[in-house]
Parts: C-alpha cells; structure tokens; sequence
C-alpha cells in the first residue's frame, strides 16, 4: 500500500533548538510538497519541490526554514532556530505531474516548541 | 492568485441525513481541478472527491457528491445518508491546470468543521 510516510510524528523541543523533519515521497512521485497546518492561517504551502529541484518557496521564512531533497526518496524540512511560534503540523505530500492532480499526504509532524 | 472560500465555519448534521458544504473559489484560469478532503481527527488529509472543470457532469463517489457551478465558480459537496463516519474538517482545494512552473501546488480553503448527531 503505496503512502507517503513522515518522521516524527511528534516533536517537542525547546527554542533555539534545531528541528529535523523528514518524508519519504510514495515511489514514482516527481512532485513533493511542504505544507504547515495552524488553527490561525489554516494549510500553507511552505515549500514544493519538481524532481528535486525546488519550484516554490515562496512560503517559507527563508531567515530560519530550509527544505532539500538529497534525492529522490527523501525530502527533509529543516528549522534553525526553533521558535514558538512554528508550533503546527507539517505535512509532506507527494504527487506525480501529469496525474490526476491530486496530492498524496503524510500524517503530519506535530511540532511543538516550548 | 487564486482564492478558495469556505464560508461555514461548521455544520451539524443528523445522521442518516444530507448535508452540503459550501465553496467559492476565484480564478482567471479555464482549466483547473477542484479537490474536497476530509480531515478526521487522526489528522490524515484524505482525498474525497475530484473534479476536472473541463467536465460538465457532476463528479460523483458513494455517498459523495459535488454540485459544481463552473459560470458562479461554485463547488459544494453534498454528503448523502451521512454517518458517526463522516464527522472531520473538510477543505476545498484548487489547482491548476496548467503544470508549468509552480502551478502543481493545491490552495486550499479554511475548512467546514462537520459535526453528526447521533
């Protein structure tokens, strides 16, 4: 059962600390997107990626957010340094261009920052 | 850029019921896709139901059902003989049809919390 699968599912850290979020695309998906999920802004696109050469990160706080796919399995969201207010859920999504459009989620990562 | 709007915050509905939920969207462009997905509370963004604006004929699943009204950019989902099942956030979505340089991307709306009575 093809999914699309995220690490960690939950994440409490402190402020200043350095957050790690990964993802593993579903097999044969070219497209893989970042999205932060808040009661406030609701699903924002952070970051979206086209054969791992990233398209658009106009989202993301560029000052403290980086997102890289070292290669095609793998896409990682990375926040240095914490702060309290990126407390949400991320969710990675994949797809494969010219399909049906729709975009594949993961479960979400909860990040919680003290 | 485009914009989704969902109106209801949140709808109650009795079970064995139907339901609909509202969504407007805006756009300048002819082709494009719309996307309803259900949010349990386990979080999983699940997929619903699709519809290609190139097609007249209402996209259908189960007990799903879309209303789309291409001319007042209108796209509602009807939920028919609704279930405990059922209860999650729903979100609208947009996407493009042209997949040229950072047009993949879905826009969603805020989302309809849907509550069923038992």
């Amino acid at each position: 059962d093809a999914r699309v699968t995220q690490t960690p599912r939950h994440k409490v850290t402190e402020m200043g600390q350095e957050v790690t979020m990964r993802c593993q695309p579903i097999l044969g998906h070219n497209t893989v997107f970042w999205y932060r999920q808040t009661m406030m802004q609701g699903l924002e696109l952070l970051a979206y990626f086209r054969n791992r050469a990233p398209l658009d990160d106009s989202g993301m706080p560029k000052d403290r957010f980086s997102a890289e796919m070292p290669d095609a399995t793998l896409a990682t969201l990375k926040i240095q340094p914490s702060e309290p207010r990126d407390s949400a859920v991320y969710f990675c999504a994949s797809a494969r261009t010219g399909g049906p459009g729709e975009l594949f989620f993961g479960e979400g990562s909860r990040l919680t920052v003290l | 850029a485009q914009t989704v709007t969902q109106s209801q915050p949140e709808m109650s509905v009795q079970e064995a019921e139907t339901v609909t939920l509202s969504c407007t969207y805006d756009t300048s462009e002819s082709d494009y896709y719309l996307f309803w997905y259900k949010q349990p509370p386990s979080r999983q963004m699940i997929l619903v139901i699709r519809q290609e604006a190139y097609k007249q004929q209402n996209a259908t699943e189960n007990r799903f059902s879309v209303n789309f009204q291409k001319a007042a950019k209108s796209f509602s989902l009807k939920i028919s003989d609704s279930q405990l099942g059922d209860a999650a956030m729903y979100f609208c979505a947009y996407r493009s049809g042209f997949t040229n340089f950072g047009n993949e991307k879905l826009t969603f709306g805020t989302g309809t919390r849907l509550t069923i009575i038992p």
